[in-house]
């Protein structure tokens, strides 16, 4: 009855090479966020979507980049992924902006 | 500006004792408070939030958090520790009418056999 679902768990790819993260979310929530989390660290907003309007955070790089096709779905694209994008990145949702946020188990990316 | 300090970068204690984890916060008005769960390769979990009204609040898990305006404070608390409760754990402030959480830099709990 996972209500955050993040694909996949792992996933590694290599140096420059274009990779995309997937969430879903059973919740019918209207808010969708993306978190980068490095080792040992707290999580960095990197970005959330506001049913279809996108909210990028001043300091998210532009190598980061989302896509929310419709409510339930919401893809995380890393461009020309470098040594230092290596991290768990987390989605969130919310019903609104100001409702509590619920976590997917995050994806774990490695940089070959 | 707007921040979360959590002292404690590590807290060790023995399974069955009582857990106090510290959360200041730096903020003009009133905060809506968070404490979320993360275990090792997981998200976060969220165990309770202040928004107003009784400053004990009761969450999940047997944890519960209290709110001092005068101290600028959000323990967490809980009378008896399980193995089970090793993770990081986060507190977390949202400024009203905001979107963004503004985390502090976690706990770290291990629990001694």
């Amino acid at each position: 009855d996972a209500m955050v679902i993040q694909n996949p768990r792992y996933q590694v790819t290599q140096f420059g090479k274009p990779v995309t993260l997937s969430c879903s979310q059973t919740l019918n929530h209207n808010v969708m966020y993306w978190y980068q989390q490095k080792s040992s660290q707290a999580p960095k907003l990197l970005f959330h979507y506001y049913d279809k309007d996108f909210n990028n955070e001043a300091d998210t790089p532009d190598n980061f980049q989302s896509r929310r096709p419709n409510t339930s779905f919401c893809f995380l694209d890393i461009r020309s992924p470098g040594l230092g994008d290596a991290a768990m990145y987390l989605c969130a949702t919310s019903r609104d902006n100001n409702k509590p946020q619920h976590f997917g188990d995050g994806t774990r990316l490695s940089i070959l | 500006a707007q921040s979360v300090t959590q002292p404690d970068i590590h807290i060790t204690v023995s399974e069955g004792a009582s857990l106090e984890l510290r959360c200041n916060y730096s903020y003009g008005a009133t905060p809506y408070l968070f404490w979320y769960v993360q275990s090792p390769g997981q998200g976060l979990q969220l165990l309770l939030k202040y928004f107003s009204g009784d400053t004990l609040v009761q969450g999940i898990k047997g944890f519960e958090a209290e709110f001092k305006r005068s101290q600028s404070s959000f323990n967490l608390r809980k009378p008896s520790v399980h193995w089970s409760d090793a993770a990081e754990y986060f507190c977390a402030l949202r400024m009203d009418s905001s979107y963004k959480l503004i985390f502090g830099s976690g706990t770290r709990l291990l629990v001694r056999p």
